[in-house]
């Protein structure tokens, strides 16, 4: 299948401190991008879809302005937690697609998020 | 929220057929069933997806009832590593393409013993 790669794998930062997570299709180009938020032992949430130079649509309850979404390019899209708290710490995977309605989505690795 | 139900775990003897059962009673026409699976700490990977017809890859089989309102996903000979939570998921959103999203359930976890 094709390659989604996200990075970092894994990031500590202090509470208070901005954290930029990428995510890329390496052998694709990405029409569609989702952020997911996984916390332990609980199924993924999603966050937000993002259309390559669009604005990002974020789900009910989510905090648009905390969590930023870029979708500058085809093949990147990054997710910025600013002012991080211990409650953000989770594990955020990215997803994307190209095409249409029956194309399957492929995600990332997942970025493990710990705030001190 | 997924419009789909699962079990929430299965055992499955290593060498055997695993057959992971899910219930889209609402399911409309044009929607596709996709499954998915999550080992510990990692992505999910992609298996396998269909509308009506069964289907079948180098991962699994996925046999979808003729009323589509359940499907199963058959991993022929299960391994260790096949071990790992098993998301059945309704396609929603537009049809036009693009922001069509997947929505995750609470999944099966399967477990594949020695």
């Amino acid at each position: 299948g094709a390659v989604v790669s996200q990075h970092p794998s894994w990031v500590i930062c202090k509470s208070g401190t901005s954290v930029k997570i990428e995510c890329r299709s390496l052998d694709f180009q990405a029409t569609t991008m989702f952020w997911y938020r996984q916390f332990p032992k609980q199924s993924l949430m999603l966050m937000a879809t993002s259309n390559e130079g669009s604005k990002a649509t974020y789900e009910q309850g989510v905090e648009k302005d905390k969590f930023l979404i870029n979708h500058a390019s085809l093949t990147l899209s990054t997710l910025t937690v600013t002012s991080a708290h211990p409650e953000d710490s989770s594990f955020y995977i990215c997803s994307a697609r190209w095409g249409g309605y029956n194309t399957e989505a492929f995600f990332g690795q997942g970025t493990r998020l710990t705030v001190v | 929220d997924a419009k789909t139900t699962q079990p929430p775990s299965m055992d499955c003897a290593e060498g055997r057929a695993a057959n992971l059962p899910c219930n889209h009673s609402t399911i409309s026409g044009n929607e596709y069933v996709y499954w998915y699976r999550q080992i510990h700490s990692q992505g999910p990977q992609y298996i396998i997806h269909g509308l009506k017809n069964n289907e079948t890859n180098e991962m699994a089989s996925l046999i979808i009832t003729e009323d589509r309102k359940s499907s199963t996903l058959i991993l022929p000979h299960a391994t260790l590593r096949d071990t790992a939570v098993y998301y059945c998921i309704v396609r929603v959103g537009g049809f036009t393409g693009g922001s069509e999203k997947l929505v995750f359930g609470k999944g099966t976890k399967l477990t594949v013993n020695p």
